[in-house]
């Protein structure tokens, strides 16, 4: 089992949608949880970033962290074109390498 | 721009040779990490350098090699490349109090 979880896709979306993305985790001892964007063949853009459980709001974007299913999502609202890309979640306990899913495809369809 | 910078951008070799990637951090940052990214396997962490000391290793090959130098910018070596090494490979840096990594623009090596 992978230590991070996440569906590939694609996903496809109308513009103006609400889009969840999820990924599930094994490890107990991460605490620090990552959203990056990539578009096609570029470096991944940070996002999001959360410390243990809860919500965090920045524009558009949600990440949520639920460490008692260890459950990890990402809400983006009033979706545009220019979100299509890659979004991939990645956790780590401190210190220590980021653990990659191997993220989801999104296209937001004008 | 992450401040993270990658050179070359792109790399064409035959099978057998060898090849260095250069990463330069963002300014301040002490930490460097190597990860290879190809289509079927994600993102794989490969090896973090911490101010010239190598920190954790992940799942790098041992034709695979890297090192950081005292003004914090690191190579990554691969030899004996097999057309399989074929992929994205990108460094990240991270630092000043912070676990945040942010990633540079990568490097797609090619091996014909």
């Amino acid at each position: 089992q992978k230590e991070v979880e996440q569906d590939p896709g694609p996903l496809s979306v109308p513009e103006g949608a609400i889009v969840s993305l999820n990924c599930t985790y094994s490890n107990s001892a991460f605490q620090y949880f990552m959203w990056y964007r990539q578009y096609s063949r570029k470096g991944p853009e940070l996002l999001m970033y959360t410390y243990s459980s809860g919500n965090k709001e920045d524009g558009r974007f949600t990440a949520q962290v639920d460490k008692s299913s260890k459950y990890i999502s990402l809400f983006i609202r009033d979706s545009q074109p220019s979100d299509s890309a890659t979004y991939l979640c990645a956790a780590h306990s401190g210190n220590t390498p980021l653990v990659f899913g191997k993220g989801t495809r999104l296209s937001v369809i004008a | 721009d992450s401040g993270v910078t990658q050179t070359p951008k792109h790399l064409i070799t035959a099978t057998g040779q060898r090849v260095t990637l250069r990463c330069s951090p963002r300014s301040g940052d002490l930490s460097v990490y190597w990860y290879q990214q190809s289509l079927d396997q994600g993102l794989q962490f490969l090896i973090q350098y911490y101010n010239g000391e190598e920190r954790a290793k992940g799942n790098i090959l041992e034709r695979f090699s890297a090192q950081q130098f005292p003004d914090l910018h690191s190579e990554l070596n691969l030899s004996s490349l097999e057309l399989g090494d074929s992929a994205l490979y990108f460094c990240a840096s991270s630092g000043g109090g912070s676990d945040t990594q942010y990633f540079g623009p990568g490097t797609r090596l090619t091996v014909l």
